[in-house]
C-alpha cells in the first residue's frame, strides 16, 4: 500500500523568503504525486503534480516540485513566499491499481510574517 | 467549466438521524472519489464511483454508502449519524483514476458536517 509523510506540520517564513515542504512517499512503482494547497474551511486546490518525466515539475502560483526517486521524495519550493500562500499543503499519491484514491499526507500548515 | 459544486455547504444533524450529500463532478469527468477530512484523521478515502459503478472503498463502515447517477453526479449517504461524523466532506471528480491511467483530482468546497 502506499503512503506519504510530511515531516513537517508546521512550517513558519518570512514574506519574501524562500520556502520548502518536504514529502516523503512509499510506494514500489512510480507513483503519480500530487500538491495541493487548502485554505480555511475551503476545499483542496490542485497546485501541481508528477505523473513521468522531467523531474522538475511547475505548478501555479509560482510552484515547483522536484520528484527524487532515490530519495522518494517530492519537495515543494517557492522562491519567495507572499502572505497569501499561508495555508495548509498537502501531498499526495496515487497509484492505478487503487481506483479513484490518492493517499494524502497529514499537511503542513504555513504561516507567513510579515 | 464549472468546478465541482457540493451542496449543501453546511448541515447541522443530531446522533442517529440521516444525511444526503450531493456532488457534482466537473463536466465531462466520469470518476468521482469521497474524502473525510477531520482534524484528528486527516484526510480519508471513503470511496470512488465510475459510470455509475463503485470501484474501491475505504475503511469507513456500512452506514456509509453513496451512489453514482448517469450524468456523473453523486450522492454520499451517512445514517445513524454518530458524533464522530462531524467533518468536512469532500468530494473531487477526475476524468478517470484507475487501471487507464491516474488523472488528477479537483476537489469541491465540501460540505461541513456538526453531529450534535
Amino acid at each position: 500500500a502506499q503512503s506519504v509523510t510530511q515531516p513537517d506540520i508546521h512550517i513558519t517564513v518570512s514574506e519574501g523568503a524562500s520556502l520548502e515542504l518536504r514529502c516523503n512517499y512509499s510506494y514500489g512503482a512510480t507513483p503519480y504525486l500530487f500538491w495541493y494547497v487548502q485554505s480555511p474551511g475551503q476545499g483542496l486546490q490542485l497546485l501541481l503534480k508528477y505523473f513521468s518525466g522531467d523531474t522538475l515539475v511547475q505548478g501555479i502560483k509560482g510552484f515547483e516540485a522536484e520528484f527524487k526517486r532515490s530519495q522518494s521524495s517530492f519537495n515543494l519550493r517557492k522562491p519567495s513566499v507572499h502572505w497569501s500562500d499561508a495555508a495548509e499543503y498537502f501531498c499526495a499519491v496515487g497509484v492505478p491499481t487503487n481506483a479513484g484514491k490518492s493517499t494524502f499526507g497529514d499537511g503542513t500548515t504555513l504561516t507567513v510574517k510579515p | 467549466k464549472a468546478g465541482v459544486t457540493q451542496t449543501p455547504r453546511y448541515l447541522i444533524k443530531t446522533r442517529g438521524q440521516q444525511v444526503t450529500l450531493s456532488c457534482s463532478p466537473i463536466s465531462g469527468h466520469r470518476s468521482v472519489s469521497w474524502y473525510q477530512q477531520t482534524p484528528g484523521q486527516g484526510l480519508q478515502f471513503l470511496f470512488e464511483y465510475f459510470s455509475e459503478t463503485q470501484r474501491n472503498k475505504g475503511n469507513f463502515p456500512g452506514r456509509f454508502s453513496g451512489r453514482q447517477f448517469s450524468n456523473s453526479r453523486s450522492e454520499m449517504n451517512v445514517s445513524t449519524l454518530e458524533l464522530g461524523d462531524s467533518a468536512l466532506y469532500l468530494c473531487a471528480s477526475s476524468l478517470a483514476y484507475g487501471l487507464a491511467g491516474v488523472h488528477e483530482q479537483y476537489f469541491g468546497p465540501g460540505t461541513r458536517l456538526t453531529v450534535t
